[in-house]
C-alpha cells in the first residue's frame, strides 16, 4: 500500500520557539493532506486540510496563525508550530488523500514536546 | 455535521472469549466508515472500512463489523481475541463528497488478559 512519513518522528523542544514537521507521501501524489492533533488519551482531532497550491482550511477552534501548514508540493505538507508552548504538546498525525475513493493514509506520527 | 459515539471508553477481555466495540454516527449525507487500531506511541492502522455495498465487511487479523443503516451503527467484533490485540481502538466516519477527512470518535481502549 501507498505510505506516508513524517519527519521527525519525535521533537523536543523549548518555550517559544519554532518547529517544523514534515509530511510526505512516498510512493503517490496527494493533493490534499489532513493535519490531525491528538493529547494523551484522547481521540484524534482534525486541525486542517492541506490542498496542494493553495491555502490550509482550519477547523474552528485551530489558530492558523500559530500552526502554519504549507502544500507547497503534491509529495510535501509541512505543519510549522510558531511560538510554541506547553500546552501544544502533543501527537500530530497527517494523512494523505489517495487516489481511490475513501482512500488515505496516515503517517506514523510526530510527538512534540516542549519544555 | 457528522459525529461519532464510541460507547464504550474500556472493555476489558480474557484471552480467547470474543469482543464487540460499539460505535454510532450521525450524518445527514451518505458516509464511509472506518475502523483503525492504535498501539501505544504508534500511529494508526486501519483495521476494515465500509463503503458500500455487503453491510458485513471483514478486516484484518480477524475482525469484523456490521454497517446497520437504520440503527446507524457500524459495530465491530472479533470472535477470539489475543493478547496482542491490546490496543486502542477508534471509530471514525468520513462524509461523501469530503472523503479523506475522518471525524474519529474517543475511542475504546481493549485490554486483554490471560
Amino acid at each position: 500500500g501507498a505510505v506516508v512519513s513524517q519527519h521527525p518522528s519525535w521533537v523536543i523542544c523549548k518555550s517559544g520557539t519554532s518547529v517544523k514537521i514534515e509530511c510526505r507521501s512516498l510512493d503517490f501524489q496527494a493533493t490534499t493532506m489532513f493535519w490531525y492533533r491528538q493529547f494523551p488519551k484522547q481521540s484524534l482531532m482534525l486541525m486542517a486540510t492541506s490542498n496542494e497550491g493553495s491555502k490550509a482550511t482550519y477547523e474552528q477552534g485551530v489558530e492558523k496563525d500559530k500552526f502554519l501548514i504549507n502544500h507547497a508540493s503534491l509529495t510535501l505538507s509541512t505543519l510549522t508550530v510558531t511560538s510554541a508552548h506547553p500546552e501544544d504538546s502533543s501527537f500530530y498525525i497527517c494523512s494523505a488523500r489517495g487516489t481511490k475513493l475513501a482512500e488515505q493514509y496516515f503517517g506514523p506520527g510526530t510527538r512534540l514536546t516542549v519544555t | 455535521a457528522q459525529s461519532v459515539t464510541q460507547l464504550d471508553s474500556q472493555v476489558p477481555v480474557f484471552e480467547e472469549a470474543p469482543v464487540e466495540l460499539r460505535c454510532n454516527y450521525s450524518s445527514s449525507v451518505s458516509v464511509y466508515l472506518f475502523w483503525y487500531v492504535q498501539y501505544p506511541n504508534q500511529g494508526l492502522q486501519l483495521l476494515l472500512k465500509y463503503l458500500s455495498g455487503s453491510t458485513l465487511v471483514k478486516g484484518i487479523n480477524g475482525f469484523e463489523a456490521e454497517f446497520n443503516k437504520s440503527q446507524t451503527s457500524f459495530h465491530l467484533r472479533k470472535p477470539s481475541v489475543h493478547i496482542s490485540d491490546t490496543a486502542e481502538y477508534f471509530c471514525a466516519v468520513s462524509e461523501g463528497d469530503s472523503w479523506g477527512k475522518l471525524q474519529f470518535g474517543a475511542g475504546t481502549q481493549v485490554v486483554v488478559t490471560p
